[in-house]
């Protein structure tokens, strides 16, 4: 049973172009969040979805980010427009079922965004 | 004042030691409560829940103080593999749910 999957692992782009970053939920899992967590900080929310819609999107940076989860396919997160103030380590959870209070976040191995 | 707040560590002991982390949260609509390990530039993964009744899972305790609004970790004898940051997660009730990390606590253990 293939864990949390995200690719690619490292990324390095330079400042003003796109980074998409992608994550396969655990199998039977619908619920996916993102994360990011800069050097020596911890993690920080960022979007919770469900397949095709955003349900909580409220630690998005209002511009450049975006997050999509289709009905079909990897959550992806897109960053458009890089500054250097991006390069993080961009997690994707998963869970089972909605976020009640017990409820088990798996985490993918990570993408480490890099911006020249 | 940040959510979750954790000792800013590092921790440096020498194997077999008895440690101790301890966590603070700000919002009473918290509802439940997570330690995490984090191992270098790795993913987190769940180390325990935290129970109001404490638990304890092998080496590892930790326990809940709902009316100080505080959360600890004790890890005894103390390995070389237990090396990593533990992280206090908080689960805050919001409409839904939202799950808040702190900053984490860097563990080395020593030969």
């Amino acid at each position: 049973n293939a864990g949390v999957m995200q690719n690619p692992r490292h990324l390095v782009r330079r400042r003003g172009q796109e980074a998409r970053l992608r994550c396969s939920p655990m199998k039977g899992h619908s619920h996916v969040y993102w994360y990011r967590q800069l050097p020596e900080e911890g993690l920080k929310f960022m979007v919770y979805l469900q397949k095709e819609n955003i349900i909580d999107e409220s630690g998005m940076p209002k511009e450049r980010f975006s997050a999509e989860f289709p009905k079909e396919g990897p959550s992806i997160l897109r960053i458009q427009q890089v500054v250097r103030g991006d390069s993080a380590a961009y997690f994707c959870a998963s869970s089972p079922q909605s976020p009640g209070h017990t409820d088990t976040q798996y985490f993918g191995p990570g993408t480490r965004l890099t911006v020249l | 004042r940040k959510e979750v707040e954790q000792d800013p560590g590092p921790f440096n002991v020498p194997e077999g030691a008895t440690v101790a982390f301890n966590c603070t949260y700000s919002n009473s609509a918290s509802q439940s409560f997570f330690w995490y390990r984090q191992d270098c530039r790795k993913e987190p993964k769940l180390l325990m829940s935290v129970y109001s009744s404490g638990n304890e899972d092998g080496r590892f305790t930790a326990q809940l103080n709902r009316a100080s609004q505080y959360i600890s970790l004790l890890i005894r004898d103390s390995k070389l593999s237990d090396s990593a940051t533990y992280l206090c997660v908080v689960r805050v009730r919001t409409g839904g749910f939202k799950t808040i990390f702190g900053a984490g606590t860097r563990l080395f253990v020593k030969a």
